[in-house]
């Protein structure tokens, strides 16, 4: 069975804090992988791929990890507008067609 | 602009009444996907169409069902034979070569009486 697993939380955390999320994939031959953002009552909309090398993107940053089969997303200075749910998403081929999705991290920022 | 276009987006309906949700695209993406979310699930697949007139079962099709007769349009229907059919059905497609980059329409609420 191929899992995507992740700590559904709440992580509740004040603005400015740095958090980070991890993600798990139990089939070591996917080929891709992405972190999603998911509002309240929302479709989810992509946030950013995952690259073997890492990469950040502003206050965002994702890792993978191979060896240990696990992904991560890393949230600096946390604003409020960053309170939603983050879905870990993994591709088991190469067309990215037979993407896999984790039930998500809910993220809660507070003033 | 180029988008998704769900409809309706809010739906209720008697049991053992069929249903046709819309999915509508003007982003010529060949691949597209039915979804549905239930709380603190994540998406589980439905089916998907990677081109014209032909489709394929996802994870869960059992008392679905869909047609691609244009590259536009990918409405899925639920049947009186889905078990539980309550939920949150997303519509997405799929640019070729952009590996995972689901566009993701405003999703179709259903609830059954």
């Amino acid at each position: 069975r191929k899992e995507v697993e992740q700590d559904p939380g709440p992580f509740n955390v004040p603005e400015g804090a740095t958090v980070a999320f991890n993600c798990t994939y139990s089939n070591s031959a996917s080929q891709s992988f992405f972190w999603y953002r998911q509002d309240c009552r929302k479709e989810p909309k992509l946030l950013m791929s995952v690259y073997s090398s890492g990469n950040e993107d502003g206050r965002f940053t994702a890792q993978l990890n191979r060896a240990s089969q696990y992904i991560s997303l890393l949230i600096r200075d946390s604003k409020l507008s960053d309170s939603a749910t983050y879905l870990c998403v993994v591709s088991f081929n190469q067309a990215g067609t037979a993407l896999i999705f984790g039930k998500g991290t809910t993220l809660s920022v507070s003033s | 602009d180029g988008g998704i276009t769900q409809s309706p987006k809010y739906l209720f309906r008697k049991e053992g009444q069929n249903v046709t949700l819309s999915c509508e695209q003007n982003l010529n993406h060949d691949a597209m996907y039915w979804y549905r979310q239930d709380p603190g699930q994540g998406l589980r697949l439905i089916y998907y169409s990677q081109i014209v007139n032909d489709f394929q079962k996802g994870d869960i099709a059992e008392g679905y069902s869909v047609s691609r007769e244009k590259k536009e349009s990918f409405p899925l229907t639920v049947t009186s034979a889905q078990k539980n059919p309550t939920a949150f059905y997303l519509c997405a497609s799929l640019e070729a070569g952009r590996t995972g980059e689901l566009f993701f329409g405003e999703g179709s609420r259903l609830t059954v009486l």
